[in-house]
């Protein structure tokens, strides 16, 4: 399975954007990013995902570079209620059955 | 509520007793899939079912470890003589489908600590 790359952890004001970055150098031309995250004691909850074209949903957008290496999920207001772990993950057609999921950035909002 | 459901929410047992875990998917979802999570990592694939048949396991499911899913509907997931090491959060998913878009719907997890 391609791997990706995220920062430890990041820190946002309250009501300000927040671009979450992930790196995957390894992606193949099938393979979808998907993003979850994990509030605190919660299992995580899927955010959006995509293959080549940029995707907005209610809860955030995701960029996607042109060559498909990295890729950024963007929350357009930060709340205190985002507050939480963010993976970021490809899946392909191998590993379809599983997630794997790193460890994630850990996204602090500052009120 | 119609999403997925753990019980229980919190176990804590001695270090060699037997620790069952259940897990209800969402009703029509018939791929189900249980997770391992330790403090501060991502959760790590455990196994999965497609309806009733577990179709893989991952090598971190040692002997001690069963997982069952009677008649494709709710899940369980068995630990024999529990080790410290076993001390984790147990998370349970469930999607409709096999395409690779399809994204996975967790529960809230078992929390476990042997002690």
């Amino acid at each position: 399975d391609a791997k990706t790359t995220q920062p430890n952890s990041m820190e946002s004001n309250e009501e300000e954007p927040v671009h979450l970055p992930c790196n995957h150098s390894t992606i193949s031309g099938t393979d979808y990013i998907h993003w979850y995250r994990q509030l605190p004691s919660q299992g995580p909850e899927y955010v959006i995902h995509g293959l080549t074209s940029n995707v907005n949903n209610r809860m955030a957008s995701l960029a996607i570079a042109e060559d498909r290496k990295s890729s950024t999920l963007i929350l357009h207001r930060a709340t205190l209620r985002d507050a939480a772990v963010y993976y970021c993950i490809l899946t392909d057609q191998t590993g379809a059955n599983n997630l794997f999921f790193g460890t994630g950035t850990r996204l602090t909002v500052i009120p | 509520d119609t999403g997925v459901s753990q019980n229980p929410r919190h176990k804590i047992t001695k270090r060699g007793q037997n620790v069952t875990f259940r897990c209800d998917p969402i009703s029509e979802h018939n791929r189900l899939y249980w997770y391992r999570q330790t403090l501060g990592q991502g959760p790590e694939f455990l196994t999965y079912f497609q309806n009733e048949a577990q179709l893989e396991k991952s090598r971190l499911l040692s002997d001690r470890f069963s997982a069952e899913r009677p008649k494709g509907s709710f899940s369980t997931l068995e630990i024999q003589r529990t080790e410290q090491g076993d001390s984790a959060m147990y998370l349970c998913a469930s999607r409709f489908g096999v395409a690779t878009n399809e994204k996975l719907f967790f529960g809230s997890g078992t929390q476990l600590s042997v002690l």
